[in-house]
């Protein structure tokens, strides 16, 4: 069985803070993908990241960052210097083996205040 | 380029009468999902398709459900008759995976309230 867990529901920060939104997965496949997408107020879902499973680097783009670890099946999200705009509901997701369909976590509503 | 394309944005029906939702995907795309969001149950994948085939339905509620994807271009989902229950945001979505699965490209979503 494949799952993804985001046990943070919701999260509050004021501006500029550091914040990390966590991810922790379960799949019996050796092969499988990982994604992060955003959803902010509007309703759309925004794709932020892919990684594999095969590929543990972390990556950084702007003020995001992403921590990929096997060994604790985690891929956290980073956000550096918050902002406004960055509240929105983040959500983790899963593609394992040879599978179709993305599998997502209940997502973690992030609100970040001025 | 167009993205995922979903009718209708907003759709409000009593209950027992038959809604449609339509998707667009992405041309080229060769994976085609829909999903339902609800405050309770958070995202379900309900259904997807791989060139135009159902591959995994499991995710259907019920019979009062079905899908289609007639084309590469066009997929329509239906509930009939519909209830309160089914309320809910549909979001459509496609992706281009021979090699793997790709990245999901999601449609805007229709909101569907039965009354």
């Amino acid at each position: 069985a494949q799952k993804v867990t985001q046990a943070q529901t919701e999260i509050s920060v004021v501006e500029k803070e550091d914040v990390t939104l966590d991810c922790v997965y379960e799949t019996r496949d050796t092969t499988y993908y990982l994604f992060w997408y955003k959803q902010p107020p509007s309703g759309e879902l925004v794709f932020l990241i892919r990684r594999n499973s095969f590929d543990e680097q972390n990556e950084i783009s702007g003020r995001y960052s992403w921590n990929f670890q096997k060994s604790t099946s985690s891929f956290n999200f980073t956000i550096t210097a918050s902002q406004v705009v960055d509240s929105a509901v983040y959500f983790c997701a899963l593609i394992g083996g040879s599978q179709g369909n993305l599998i997502f976590g209940k997502g973690t509503k992030l609100s970040v205040k001025p | 380029d167009a993205g995922v394309i979903q009718s209708p944005r907003h759709e409000v029906t009593e209950m027992g009468q038959e809604v449609t939702l339509r998707c667009k995907p992405i041309s080229g795309h060769d994976y085609l999902f829909w999903y339902r969001q609800t405050m309770m149950r958070g995202l379900e994948l309900l259904i997807y398709f791989n060139n135009n085939v159902p591959i995994d339905d499991s995710g259907m509620p019920e019979d009062r459900f079905s899908a289609k994807m007639p084309n590469a271009s066009f997929s329509t989902l239906k509930i009939q008759p519909s209830e309160p229950r089914d309320s809910a945001v549909y979001f459509c979505a496609s992706s281009f995976g021979p090699t793997g699965p790709g990245e999901l490209f999601f449609g805007e979503g229709s909101r569907l309230t039965v009354l």
